[in-house]
Formats: structure tokens, C-alpha cells, sequence
């Protein structure tokens, strides 16, 4: 099992051009979570999907767009690049929300110019 | 004030040496999390714990519930536990965890 994948691994932007962040788990999970990673910060959540055909913000939606394609699949979209968006991303999966453990992917580094 | 609350933010210590890593906390709980990041970047679930106490090889980690505080304790420590260690609540009613900045831990040959 691969676990929890993330591609790419490093992307780098120009502001306002747009991309997606691609997420898939093979464990059968029922929750996908996408994180952002910033220096002094904790993790904080951007959106979350705890089922197939589900999404809800998280603390730091704006800016961000989810699909929950299917089971496995769980992309981030960024519209419209800023700078502030430069950050390590991670997406996570869960089999019942968060009171189950967190399988993280190995994460996406984006530096937008 | 930040939810979580993680110290020290940095420790180094000599191989060996029992470590501490403390969490504060200042919501109602359902469980808390203990993770580690490597220094690559990849993140790892060592612990979920709601009361009391688990241990995982030279690793332990406490929940003291109604003083809203978990410790994380290493016996031995070796230069690969070195890592930054990161502490996460789930709030009564809440399907979402609150990260704590985490602890830098050095560990000297």
C-alpha cells in the first residue's frame, strides 16, 4: 500500500496563475483533510471531506477550492495564486474524521513569486 | 492565546537522556494526538490517547485531562529520535484537530 500520495512534491507560480494539488489514499478512508504548513504556525486546516461526495471549510478556506472526486481523491485547487499562499501543504486521511488516527501524504512545497 | 501550547519550542539534549516534550491545552477534549514531523518534512501519527497513559517502545505519552495537560516522555533518546514533535487536540463536538507549533528536539551523539 502506498499510503497517503501527493502530487508534485514541489511546484513553484507566478501570482495569479492557478493549479491544482492532487491527493489520493489507497486505505479506504472515509476523511480527507488538506493542511497548510507554515513556518511558527501549526498545521491549520483548509477544508475537509468526511465522506465521498462532502467538503466543509476549515480555519483557512479563502483562496482554496476542494473536489472530492471519489473515495481515494481529494485535489486542492488555488485559483488565483498570491504570495501568501507560499507553503508547505499536506493532505491527510482518516477512517472516521479525526478521532481516528491521521495518515499524512509527504507533502507539496509551493512558493508563489 | 493559542489553543495548544507546546514547550520547549527547542530541545537539544546528549544521547540518551530522558526527554520531556509538554502540551497545554485550554478547551474541552475528546482525544489528543502526538506526532512527528522528520526533518524531510514527512509527518507521522505516534499516539492517540482521550485519558491515562501509552507507551510505544522507549516512547510514553500522558493525559492529565482535568489539568488539560499531556506529556510526551523518550527513554534513551538516540540521534534518530531527533524530529519536531507536534501535539494536536479534537474538541468535544468538533471532527477537527487544533495543532500545536510544535518542539524541535536535537538529540547529540
Amino acid at each position: 500500500n502506498a499510503g497517503v500520495t501527493q502530487t508534485p512534491k514541489f511546484q513553484v507560480l507566478k501570482t495569479g496563475q492557478s493549479m491544482t494539488l492532487q491527493c489520493a489514499q489507497d486505505m479506504n478512508h472515509n476523511s480527507m483533510y488538506w493542511y497548510r504548513q507554515d513556518p511558527g504556525m501549526g498545521l491549520r486546516l483548509i477544508y475537509y471531506s468526511a465522506s465521498e461526495g462532502t467538503t466543509d471549510k476549515g480555519e483557512v478556506p479563502n483562496g482554496y477550492n476542494v473536489s472530492r472526486l471519489n473515495k481515494r481523491e481529494f485535489s486542492l485547487r488555488l485559483e488565483s495564486a498570491a504570495p501568501s499562499q507560499t507553503s508547505v501543504y499536506f493532505c491527510a486521511s482518516s477512517e472516521v474524521r479525526a478521532v481516528e488516527t491521521q495518515y499524512f501524504g509527504p507533502g507539496t512545497r509551493l512558493l508563489v513569486l | 492565546k493559542n489553543e495548544v501550547e507546546q514547550s520547549p519550542q527547542n530541545l537539544t539534549a546528549q544521547e540518551g537522556e530522558f526527554i520531556t516534550i509538554n502540551c497545554s491545552y485550554s478547551v474541552g477534549i475528546s482525544a489528543l494526538h502526538w506526532l512527528q514531523q522528520h526533518p524531510g518534512g514527512g509527518i507521522v501519527s505516534l499516539f492517540m490517547l482521550s485519558s491515562g497513559k501509552k507507551k510505544h517502545g522507549r516512547l510514553i505519552a500522558t493525559i492529565n485531562i482535568q489539568e488539560k495537560h499531556s506529556s510526551l516522555h523518550i527513554t534513551a533518546s538516540h540521534p534518530r529520535d531527533s524530529a519536531v514533535y507536534i501535539c494536536a487536540v479534537r474538541g468535544r463536538g468538533n471532527e477537527k484537530l487544533t495543532f500545536g507549533t510544535g518542539t524541535r528536539l536535537t538529540i547529540i551523539p
